[in-house]
């Protein structure tokens, strides 16, 4: 089956980038969407076919997807940024979703 | 306004089954393309994909749970329900049902979701 693979943390100083990977097989050719989640809180919905944001979401969150990485920028990183983001594709292969293990971003 | 609650058992004992409830409102399970969807978190790990149901009752299962697994719905109520057969301490986790929209397969809206601990 289809396997994204994230890098477990990544530390990011306040108002600087950071960047969160997600990799897999020709990823590129799959929509890739991303979820921020919190400690005792449901993951959000922050960035949805690779690039879209939803209504609500600051533009400070940003997503790309090309050959076997998606990336998930957040630029100007807020203390209200930490939080751990899970990347999720459909893989019709195997007809089903699939979730990175998570990157717990930790803030500075 | 777009809102889901899981609800169900605490806790199971193991080799019991677990159902579990997803009241939903603020859309339709008739509306086409529209979709709900379960997926579970251990305590401190990832997520994980468990099943699909679509507004026409397609539905859709992580192979390695399929034999395990059965999700319905009753629109009337604005309903889904989870069944998951033989419980084991390893299916202890927060079950999350969440929304599909019709133009794709990202989930939108989540409910809070309800631990289950599997123990005897």
């Amino acid at each position: 089956s289809f396997v994204l693979t994230q890098t477990p943390s990544v530390s990011v100083v306040p108002g600087q980038t950071a960047t969160i990977t997600c990799g897999g097989n020709d990823i590129g050719s799959h929509s890739v969407h991303w979820y921020q989640q919190k400690p005792g809180q449901a993951p959000i919905l922050v960035v949805y076919d690779d690039t879209d944001r939803p209504s609500g979401i600051p533009e400070r969150f940003s997503g790309s997807n090309y050959g076997n990485t998606a990336t998930l920028t957040i630029s100007g990183v807020e203390a209200g940024d930490e939080a751990d983001y899970f990347c999720h594709v459909w893989d019709n292969g195997s007809d089903q979703g699939v979730f990175g293990g998570g990157t717990k971003v930790t803030v500075l | 306004q777009i809102t889901l609650k899981e609800s169900g058992p605490a806790l199971v004992k193991p080799t019991q089954t677990l159902t579990l409830t997803c009241t939903f409102s603020g859309f339709s399970l008739n509306t086409s393309g529209v979709g709900v969807g379960w997926i579970r978190q251990p305590p401190g790990k990832a997520l994980e994909w468990l099943a699909l149901i679509y507004w026409d009752d397609d539905k859709r299962y992580s192979p390695s749970l399929k034999s395990r697994l059965t999700v319905t719905k009753d629109t009337s109520k604005n309903q889904v329900v989870l069944t998951m057969t033989n419980m084991d301490p390893v299916d202890t986790a927060t079950y999350h049902c969440a929304y599909n929209p019709p133009t794709g397969y990202n989930y939108d809206y989540w409910g809070q979701g309800t631990l289950v601990t599997v123990s005897s």
